[in-house]
This record gives structure tokens, C-alpha cells and sequence, in this order.
């Protein structure tokens, strides 16, 4: 079964810096897609950034990357100069590419940002 | 504003309550899902929809029922819920079940007395 972890229950990160969110993930499959989704106090889960598994190429929105490394099935976001409302809830998912209806998600990190 | 709906916003029923949640999407969006967030627990994939077919997760009980009209709404009645069904509810869609990025609805807070 795909399992994915977040070790990280908790994060904490001053505004400007750099704060780096881990998230490994377990399948046997070789084609599936990485997410990273934000979900603030307000409660509506935000899509952040995806990763097709075929790109080796990680993926970046602005202040948000991903370092992704497929043998090691590890994908962490990093997130710079982190700004206030970036403080949120954080969670990994992954979605087999083969099966439409596995999708699974992180238990989540809490990051806060500290002004 | 993702796009996705979701009423009520907060529910409180007993546990011998019938009720429903309801979700709109106005993306144009072909496939709907349901999601049970508990506390410091991932994201748990109940079901499934779409206009072909409705796909369960085996694991969800009976007393949780889905409903899709349309490819704009989605329901989820509930009736005869546990204390342990306490949750958050969301909702989210995609442009169909292939596509891998969803959208999600603020979600209904309920609690089961």
C-alpha cells in the first residue's frame, strides 16, 4: 500500500527565511503524481505545487520548489522568504497515475511564521 | 474562491439524525470526491464520483451514502452516525478522475452527539 509520512508534525520558521517541509512517500509504481497542499485557518485545502514522477526536473512556483528524488522517494518544499501568510497547514499527497482512485494524503505539518 | 462550495458550514446531529452535506462546483469540473479530515490523522478518501461511475472506498460505513445529480453537485447523507464520525467534510473536484490536481471546498464541520 502507498503510505505517505510527514515526520515533521510541526514547523517554525522567521519571516524572510527559508523553511524546508519533508515528506517521503512509499510505492511500488513508477508513474504518479506529488503534491504539496496548504491549508490555512480558513480551512480551504490550496494547491501549492505538483510533480509528474517522469520529470526529473523539480518543479517551482515562485517562493515555493521541491527537491524530488525519485529512488529515494522523497519530496520536500522549500519555501523562501517566508511570509506571514504563508503560515498554514502543510500536506504531501500522492496520486497513482494507473489508479485514478489512490490518493493518498500526509498526516500534515503546521508551520507557523514568526514576524 | 476555488471554485467549490460546500453547506453547511458547521453541523451538529444526533446520532438517530438524518442529514445531508451538500457541494457545488462551478469549474465545469466532471469528477467530485468526498474526504474525512480527523484531527492530527491524513486525509481519508471516501468516495469517488463521476459521470461514468461511482467508485467507494470499502473501508467507509453504510451510514455514509453519496448522491450525484449532476456533474455540478454532490451530496453526502449521513444518518445514524457514531461520536467517532465527528469530522471535518470536504469536498473537492477535478476535471475528471484522470486529472491529478483537485480543488477543494472550505469543508463542513461536524459533530456527532
Amino acid at each position: 500500500a502507498q503510505t505517505v509520512t510527514q515526520s515533521q508534525p510541526e514547523m517554525s520558521v522567521q519571516e524572510a527565511e527559508t523553511v524546508t517541509l519533508s515528506c517521503t512517500y512509499d510505492t511500488s509504481e513508477s508513474d504518479y503524481y506529488l503534491f504539496w497542499y496548504k491549508q490555512p485557518p480558513s480551512r480551504q485545502m490550496i494547491l501549492v505545487i505538483r510533480q509528474e514522477a517522469y520529470k526529473q526536473q523539480n518543479a517551482t512556483e515562485n517562493r515555493f520548489s521541491v527537491n524530488f528524488q525519485k529512488a529515494a522517494k522523497s519530496f520536500s518544499l522549500k519555501i523562501s522568504d517566508s511570509q506571514l501568510g504563508d503560515a498554514a497547514m502543510y500536506f504531501c499527497a500522492y496520486r497513482s497515475a494507473s489508479n485514478n482512485n489512490d490518493m493518498r494524503f500526509g498526516a500534515g505539518t503546521r508551520l507557523t511564521v514568526k514576524p | 474562491e476555488t471554485g467549490v462550495t460546500q453547506t453547511p458550514r458547521h453541523l451538529v446531529m444526533g446520532m438517530t439524525n438524518k442529514k445531508s452535506l451538500k457541494c457545488e462546483q462551478h469549474l465545469g469540473h466532471n469528477a467530485m470526491y468526498w474526504y474525512k479530515q480527523s484531527a492530527k490523522k491524513p486525509l481519508e478518501l471516501m468516495f469517488v464520483y463521476s459521470l461514468e461511475e461511482r467508485v467507494e472506498n470499502n473501508s467507509v460505513p453504510s451510514r455514509f451514502s453519496p448522491e450525484c445529480p449532476n456533474s455540478s453537485h454532490l451530496f453526502l447523507h449521513l444518518h445514524t452516525l457514531q461520536p467517532e464520525d465527528s469530522a471535518l467534510y470536504l469536498c473537492a473536484s477535478s476535471q475528471d478522475r484522470a486529472t491529478d490536481t483537485q480543488y477543494f471546498g472550505p469543508g463542513t464541520r461536524l459533530t456527532v452527539l
